[in-house]
């Protein structure tokens, strides 16, 4: 119930392309959305989020995607560059209960290749 | 700077020596939590607070301690540590009850226990 899974574990992509990252959850009280990028050797950061009462949010080339009603929301990486190779992680967390406590996807390593 | 400062960020250790990865913040922050990273299974939350004297176990606090006696500072006590517990240690912090629990992290404490 209070899984969030991550899938690809790890994608490859050419420059220029396009990077898609997919999670899923169950936890219907979960209401904010973050993702969270870590390159090698640094802590996460978070990179963009969303909250469920919009489907979609841009920022720069980063694009989540949001569909309430198969729980699911996805990161896609636009004009993948070199420097964006790094692991992202999802993330879900409800404003009631233990609110705040960010449940976190197991990760997705990207490659983006020159 | 606002920043989250782990110590040490490398340690080698034996079995049973009891060792403390301190954290520290300068943001003010309420919550405060560790995570262990490990290769395909993400990040793990060990224990959160919400603010001083509150503390709540994550996923997996088996063989961990934890205190916060002041809001900047909250340690992570591996007691008898075990090479189970040989990972990469990550505190965060942020500032509670927004619904939008945007982590700071720490540059991580690589723990090896042999």
């Amino acid at each position: 119930q209070q899984q969030v899974k991550q899938s690809p574990q790890s994608l490859i992509v050419q420059k220029g392309g396009i990077s898609i990252i997919n999670c899923a959850y169950e936890n219907t009280a979960f209401d904010y959305f973050p993702w969270y990028q870590q390159f090698p050797g640094k802590g996460p950061a978070l990179l963009i989020a969303i909250r469920p009462d919009v489907s979609e949010k841009k920022e720069g080339r980063f694009t989540i995607s949001f569909n309430k009603s198969a729980k699911q929301f996805s990161l896609h990486i636009m004009d993948s560059q070199p420097g964006d190779s790094a692991t992202y992680f999802c993330a879900a967390s409800s404003s009631g209960g233990s609110q705040g406590n960010l449940i976190f996807g197991k990760g997705t390593k990207l490659s983006v290749k020159p | 700077e606002a920043q989250v400062t782990q110590n040490p960020r490398y340690l080698i250790t034996v079995t049973g020596k009891k060792l403390t990865v301190t954290c520290s913040q300068n943001m003010n922050h309420e919550y405060m939590s560790w995570y262990r990273q490990d290769p395909g299974l993400g990040l793990r939350q060990i224990y959160y607070s919400m603010n001083v004297e509150v503390t709540d176990k994550g996923d997996v606090p088996e063989g961990y301690k934890v205190s916060r006696k002041e809001k900047r500072n909250f340690p992570l006590i591996l007691e008898s540590p075990s090479p189970n517990q040989t990972s990469l240690y990550f505190c965060a912090s942020s500032f509670w009850g927004s619904g939008a629990n945007v982590l700071t992290f720490g540059a991580g404490s690589r723990l090896t226990v042999l």
